[in-house]
């Protein structure tokens, strides 16, 4: 089976611009969670979307914005890119929201964004 | 979530137990403890968790103590594959749905 999948893997922008992350959940998940780690930090959160609903968001500013799909995909969009952006951006998937008894989330590749 | 705290770094021959310990000391009693692990350039990968009992998979076992304020993942049989940075986490079922994730432990395999 396939695990997460993020596109793409890596990503060029300058300041001001605008850029959307796109992930795909382990099948039959329907939980997807977003994290920005930067370099050398562990990583962050910043969405968790289930069954298309925000179920939680982290302390990041409304630039941020995500969004999941019938096929419980998500897109991650941030505005207005600053330099401070630069990140590997992560997506997770789990059957319910949170991690609850038995529950895990599955953690994708990354995609990793450099604001110039 | 409560707060845990980890060595930043540790070595560990080849071959030999890696033993990484986690102090949870505020841990509530709902919250379980989650151990991931995130090897260079790579998504986190989950590896184990528990409440109270101690936990074995194939990967990795999980001894927490019975005041449950702390806890130690132990890697068996280390191999060069396991250099990583091992991340312990401490999470109420269904709390705020984010997990909290601090600095880690670097663990470096050594042959």
């Amino acid at each position: 089976d396939a695990g997460v999948t993020q596109s793409p893997t890596h990503l060029i922008k300058t300041r001001g611009q605008h850029v959307t992350l796109r992930c795909s959940p382990i099948s039959g998940h329907k939980s997807v969670s977003w994290y920005q780690q930067v370099l050398g930090q562990g990583p962050q959160f910043i969405f968790q979307y289930y069954e298309k609903e925000e179920r939680g968001r982290g302390n990041f500013p409304d630039r941020f914005s995500a969004r999941q799909f019938p096929n419980y995909s998500s897109e991650l969009n941030v505005n207005a890119l600053l330099l401070g952006d630069s990140a590997l951006y992560l997506c997770a998937s789990s059957l319910l929201p949170g991690t609850g008894a038995g529950e895990t989330q599955y953690f994708g590749p990354g995609t990793r964004l450099l604001v110039l | 979530d409560a707060k845990t705290t980890q060595p930043p770094s540790m070595d560990c021959a080849e071959g030999r137990a890696a033993n990484l310990p986690c102090n949870h000391s505020t841990i509530s009693g709902n919250e379980y403890v989650y151990w991931y692990r995130q090897i260079h350039s790579q998504g986190p990968q989950y590896i184990i968790h528990g409440l109270k009992n101690n936990e074995t998979n194939e990967m990795a076992s999980l001894i927490i103590t019975e005041d449950r304020k702390s806890s130690t993942l132990i890697l068996p049989h280390a191999t060069l594959r396991d250099t990583a940075v091992y991340y312990c986490i401490a999470e109420a079922p269904y709390n705020n749905n984010d997990m909290r994730f601090g600095a880690g432990t670097r663990l470096t395999v050594k042959p």
